[in-house]
């Protein structure tokens, strides 16, 4: 596709529930970045892929949280059992290769993370 | 991890005036600082990336500067306009590219 896709673009869940939140990025870009911003932060970075190296997973906050990135394009973040102080914006973004700047990332419009 | 400081958090602005607000870094190891635009329910996009010391860049009507040695970039906005209201994200990159952003300016013009 033209840009980086996200869904769903909301997502309300009840606590305790799990939630995957997708990711697909643009066609031949093999650096792939989850980040969140809750209410009132910062965008926080969550991990990174990039191509078949491991990925920096230095960001995400719990063993709760996990991602994976099949065949080096889409990507899903799972959150399990969430918690109320999951709930913010997740955003996902792609570049060229890991540090491609000028412009290089992307990102996609987000999921809203609502956790009742 | 960079420590990436915006000010302020927000800022509400006449409609036909001009305004500007700082993101402040670490000096040290600066490896390239990028601004964004992030509007409710988009994506947040890309306005300028910055390297050089004394760079400055321009977008219409919104440009920055950047000083390295003392760790800071200003954001200017001339002659603001309802279309102009956003949160402005001040970021730096690593040498690996890791993108570490400040928490933001929020901009409310009012008409």
């Amino acid at each position: 596709g033209a840009g980086v896709s996200q869904s769903p673009s909301n997502k309300v869940t009840e606590k305790g529930k799990d939630v995957e939140l997708r990711c697909d990025p643009i066609s031949g870009h093999t650096a792939l970045y989850w980040y969140r911003q809750s209410l009132g932060q910062g965008l926080e970075f969550l991990i990174y892929f990039q191509g078949n190296s491991a990925p920096d997973k230095s960001g995400l906050p719990s063993d709760r949280f996990s991602a994976e990135r099949t065949g080096g394009s889409v990507s899903t973040l799972t959150i399990q059992r969430t918690q109320q102080e999951d709930s913010a914006v997740y955003l996902c973004a792609s570049s060229l290769a890991l540090g491609q700047g000028a412009g290089g990332y992307t990102f996609g419009s987000g999921t809203r993370l609502t956790v009742v | 991890i960079l420590n990436v400081e915006q000010s302020p958090q927000s800022l509400h602005v006449q409609e036909g005036d001009s305004t500007n607000f700082t993101c402040s870094f670490p000096s040290s190891n600066f490896y390239a600082l990028h601004w964004y635009r992030w509007e409710t329910a988009k994506s947040p996009e890309a306005l300028f990336v910055m390297t050089l010391n004394g760079d400055e860049k321009k977008k219409g009507r919104i440009s920055a500067t950047l000083n390295t040695k003392e760790g800071y970039s200003y954001l200017y906005i001339k002659g603001s306009q309802p279309e102009d209201s956003a949160t402005y994200l001040c970021a730096l990159t690593d040498s690996w590219g890791k993108l570490q952003f400040g928490a933001g300016t929020q901009v409310v013009v009012t008409p």
